[in-house]
């Protein structure tokens, strides 16, 4: 079965600065990956959808890149603020055996200081 | 729109006692799916339906039923919780088949089996 991989510890970076956050799965490659987000006592929440053919993909201050040989996405968020503090899941389909439904990683949880 | 609604948002049970954790959606998906969420475990899939009539085991089923009799509605049934069944349920739905689909989630069911 299809293993994702997310940094379990905490991400603690200043305002400003670039966050980088990595996903890294087993097993077969999936046509696409997604990242959400999540707050404390909330659901996630959709960010962005990368294709297998797409290197990069970019959505105002977040880029995510996909690299199939190294079976890796990092997840990109330039300029921080506070209130990008929260959990990114990394999301990848279990294939039409389980109905393309997604699989999640752990999470990292990201806190961005003042 | 409301999107995707879960209730009740707490509940503590007893060891042995039934109940079932509601779901609806109002964007007219054909695919709804439940996960359930514990530390440092992600988001595991329990069941999941491809529309009113169809549903299918995900990867952690046992101990839980469900049914889909409309596309709206996709309730999870604990015949007999244990504690092992503590954690936070999340409901899930999407467009259409393909995982190029973003899922939109609710905010969770907190669940407490004593």
């Amino acid at each position: 079965s299809q293993k994702i991989e997310q940094n379990s510890e905490a991400l603690n970076i200043q305002e400003g600065k670039t966050a980088t956050l990595t996903c890294n799965y087993t097993n077969y490659s999936p046509a696409y990956l997604q990242w959400y987000r999540q707050d404390p006592g909330r659901g996630p929440v959709f960010l962005l959808l990368i294709r297998e053919n797409e290197k990069e993909k970019r959505k105002e201050r977040l880029k995510v890149t996909f690299d199939t040989t190294l079976k890796q996405s990092l997840f990109h968020i330039t300029a921080s603020q506070p209130a990008d503090s929260a959990t990114y899941l990394c999301a990848l389909d279990m294939g039409p055996g389980a109905g393309n439904m997604l699989t999640f990683g752990g999470g990292t949880r990201l806190m961005v200081k003042p | 729109n409301a999107g995707v609604t879960q209730t009740p948002k707490f509940q503590v049970l007893k060891t042995g006692q039934s109940m079932t954790l509601q779901c609806a959606q109002d964007m007219n998906h054909e695919y709804m799916s439940w996960y359930r969420q514990d530390p440092g475990m992600g988001l595991r899939l329990i069941h999941y339906s491809v529309g009113a009539g169809i549903t299918d085991q995900g990867e952690v089923p046992n101990g839980y039923n469900v049914s889909r009799s409309t596309t709206e509605d996709f309730p999870l049934r604990l015949l007999s919780a244990a504690p092992s069944q503590t954690s936070v349920y999340f409901c899930a739905s999407r467009q259409g088949a393909g995982s190029n689909q973003p899922q939109h989630f609710g905010d969770g069911t907190r669940l407490s089996i004593l």
